[in-house]
């Protein structure tokens, strides 16, 4: 249990089907990140959120919409997704970010299939 | 570009000690990470370095030489339990969040 919990942990969809994947931290961190994982590639950042306001956007396509209302909260829209998009989806959390060192604690992600 | 590498696989004993090397070519550098992922889990942290040298903290070691653009982990008495994905990833010098990851290394422990 690291503290930061993703919903849901498994989810198949269509590619004309809209989704959310949601992802909450317990720690009291200010910075949030969406990473996605395929199998044997390197975990790709996706966005990066610190103190709500969106500091990285990885030249990710539209049809992911990442959403932070606030610093414990952040969401992941999903809209006509391609089968290429299937993947594991990791949020993590770390303590503002000017410092260096900053570990991140992930979640468990959310294993997305798109059909 | 920015690049890391690492071995895809090690095969190592229980009991024994394992080395698993990461090179990486980045803009700038401001820290490296290793972190442990056992399958169908989250990664965890297991080690940072930013200056050169051997960071210990028990049965686990990390070591950097920045000029190289080079660091290892070195796992001691190893266990069954050691068995998992070791993620090596780089904080640039680009400022803000962004970490890169390497694949990550798949380490068996056998009997």
């Amino acid at each position: 249990e690291t503290g930061v919990t993703q919903t849901p942990r498994h989810l198949v969809m269509g590619m004309t089907n809209k989704k959310s994947l949601k992802c909450e931290q317990h720690l009291g961190h200010n910075a949030m990140y969406w990473y996605k994982q395929s199998a044997k590639k390197p975990l790709e950042l996706m966005f990066v959120y610190n103190f709500k306001e969106q500091t990285e956007n990885n030249s990710v396509p539209s049809r992911f919409s990442p959403e932070c209302p606030n610093s414990s909260h952040l969401f992941l829209h999903l809209h006509t997704l391609q089968p290429e998009d299937s993947a594991l989806y990791l949020c993590a959390s770390s303590q503002s970010s000017s410092g260096s060192y900053n570990e991140q604690f992930f979640g468990p992600g959310t294993r997305l299939t798109v059909l | 570009g920015q690049n890391i590498d690492q071995p895809t696989e090690m095969t190592a004993t229980e009991g024994a000690i394992v080395q698993i090397n990461c090179t990486y070519q980045t803009s700038g550098f401001n820290g490296l990470f290793w972190y442990q992922q056992h399958a169908g889990e989250a990664p965890t942290f297991l080690s940072y370095n930013v200056l050169d040298g051997l960071e210990e903290k028990g049965r686990f070691s990390s070591f950097l030489s920045r000029s190289k653009g080079y660091s290892y982990l070195l796992l001691k008495e190893l266990q069954m339990k050691d068995s998992a994905s070791y993620l090596c990833a780089v904080r640039p010098n680009t400022g803000g969040f962004k970490t890169i990851f390497g694949a990550g290394t798949r380490l068996f422990v056998k009997a």
